[in-house]
C-alpha cells in the first residue's frame, strides 16, 4: 500500500531564516505531487503541483519554491521566511485519477 | 476559474442525529467532487466521493449527493458519533487540470 511522510512535523523557524520541507511518498511510481498550504481555520491552497521529474507548475507567486529532485520526493523551500509563510503545510499525491491523498502535513510557526 | 462555497461554516448536532453539509461550484466542466475529514492537526483524510455521472454514492452512514443543473453537491452524516466531529471539506476538480479547489470547511461538532 502507499504511503506519504512530511517531515519535520513542526518547525518554529525565524523571519529571514531558509526553509526546506520534504515530502516522500512510498509504494507506488511516477505520482503528481502538491503542496498545499492551510492557514489556520482556512481551506487549503494549492502551492506547487508536479507531474514528473524536475516539473514543477506554480499556482500561487510568492515567498516559496518547490523542487523535485526524484520521482516521489517533493520538496518546499523558501531562502528567506516571512511572517505571512506560517501555517499548516501539506502535501499530496495521486496516481492516475483524480484522487489525492494527503499526508499528516508540517505545521511551520514563522516568528 | 473554479470557485467552491460551502455552508454552513459551523454544525452542532446531538448524537444520533443526521448532519447536512451542502457545497455549490462555479465551473459546469468539474466532474469529480471529493469530500475530506480533517481531524485537529492532522491531514485531511478522503471519506468519500463522486463524479459528475452518478447522482448519489453511499458507504455505510455517509451519502454523497449530486446536482449538475444546480452545481451543487452535499454530505449527509447519519447517526452521528463523537467521533464525527472534525472539519469536513469538500472540493471540486476538473479532470482535464490538476488543481483541486476547496470548499472553506465545517467543523461539525457531535455532542453525546
Amino acid at each position: 500500500s502507499q504511503t506519504i511522510h512530511q517531515w519535520p512535523a513542526t518547525l518554529v523557524q525565524p523571519v529571514g531564516s531558509p526553509l526546506s520541507l520534504e515530502c516522500t511518498v512510498e509504494g507506488t511510481s511516477n505520482p503528481n505531487l502538491y503542496w498545499y498550504r492551510q492557514a489556520a481555520g482556512r481551506g487549503l491552497q494549492l502551492l506547487f503541483y508536479s507531474v514528473g521529474i524536475g516539473q514543477i507548475s506554480s499556482e500561487v507567486p510568492q515567498n516559496l519554491s518547490a523542487s523535485r529532485p526524484q520521482d516521489r520526493q517533493f520538496i518546499l523551500s523558501s531562502k528567506k521566511l516571512l511572517l505571512s509563510d506560517s501555517g499548516f503545510y501539506l502535501c499530496a499525491w495521486s496516481v492516475g485519477t483524480d484522487t489525492q491523498y494527503f499526508g499528516p502535513g508540517t505545521r511551520l510557526t514563522v516568528l | 476559474g473554479e470557485n467552491v462555497e460551502q455552508h454552513p461554516s459551523t454544525l452542532s448536532v446531538q448524537e444520533g442525529d443526521s448532519a447536512v453539509i451542502k457545497c455549490t461550484y462555479s465551473d459546469s466542466a468539474s466532474n469529480y467532487f471529493p469530500w475530506y475529514k480533517q481531524e485537529l492537526g492532522k491531514g485531511p483524510q478522503l471519506i468519500i466521493d463522486i463524479r459528475s455521472n452518478v447522482g448519489e454514492k453511499k458507504d455505510q452512514r455517509i451519502a454523497v449527493t449530486l446536482n449538475k443543473t444546480a452545481k451543487h453537491f452535499s454530505l449527509h452524516i447519519t447517526e452521528t458519533q463523537p467521533e464525527d466531529s472534525a472539519v469536513y471539506f469538500c472540493a471540486a476538480k476538473n479532470t482535464g487540470f490538476q488543481k483541486l479547489v476547496f470548499g472553506t470547511g465545517t467543523r461539525l461538532l457531535v455532542s453525546p
